[in-house]
């Protein structure tokens, strides 16, 4: 079965730091487009990071600097290491599989989401 | 940097009702296009890709349509299972980035 499942989520001060897993079953990371998405409370969808697999990563302006996308092919696994957090990082991360069509790049699974507050 | 807009931002309709989605890109685009559903709580959905290509198991009442900078997403008649807040998408790779527009609520009217 193909899932997707995010952890790591929780209540962590401005100025802290946060990782995010995603543990995907039915295909590999390794050979599939992977990005994060997020949507703060009350607010449309984000798009944050995507990591390639020739592992070429990219980034949301907002985040730059900050976050960081990374994989871990042995165990299947997404990760997004998230540093210097604010008030702004607040939302759910969704990872997701990029789906290469005709010409548009989609997001074709999700995973369920996990929430990050960052609250003092 | 491409922008999407989202007409109307909220909808109200009744079930069996047919209703019509906007999204427009700030300039062409082509064909690259996505559309969304999100349910409250939940994750979104692809619903369809490439501006009109039907996701697999997608109702064939949603349909999608345009080119260029003008696209429509189209539910031929409502289900109570379409009231749900509606995303259209793109992928620009210069600057690399993907975008969502703003959303548009389909309630109960």
């Amino acid at each position: 079965e193909v899932q997707l499942v995010e952890t790591g989520g929780g209540l962590i001060q401005p100025g802290g730091s946060l990782r995010l897993s995603c543990a995907v079953s039915g295909f590999s990371v390794s050979s599939n487009y992977m990005s994060w998405v997020r949507q703060a409370p009350g607010k449309g969808l984000e798009w944050v990071s995507v990591i390639y697999s020739a592992d070429n990563t990219y980034y949301a302006d907002s985040v730059k600097g900050r976050l960081t996308i990374s994989r871990d092919n042995s165990k299947n696994t997404l990760f997004l290491q998230m540093d210097s957090l604010t008030a702004q990082d607040t939302a759910v991360y969704y990872c997701a599989r990029v789906q290469l069509g005709r010409e548009a790049y989609a997001f074709d699974i999700w995973g369920p989401g996990t929430m990050v507050t960052v609250s003092s | 940097a491409i922008l999407l807009t989202q007409s109307p931002s909220s909808v109200s309709a009744s079930l069996g009702d047919r209703v019509t989605i906007t999204c427009r890109a700030s300039q062409g685009i082509s064909s690259a296009l996505a559309w969304y559903q999100q349910i409250p709580g939940k994750a979104p959905k692809l619903l369809i890709s490439d501006a009109s290509s039907l996701e697999s198991g997608v109702p064939s009442r949603f349909r999608g349509s345009g080119s260029g900078t003008d696209f429509t997403l189209t539910i031929s008649s409502l289900q109570p299972e379409d009231f749900a807040t509606y995303y259209c998408q793109h992928f620009n790779n210069y600057p690399h980035r993907f975008t969502f527009g703003p959303g548009t609520k389909v309630d109960i009217k």
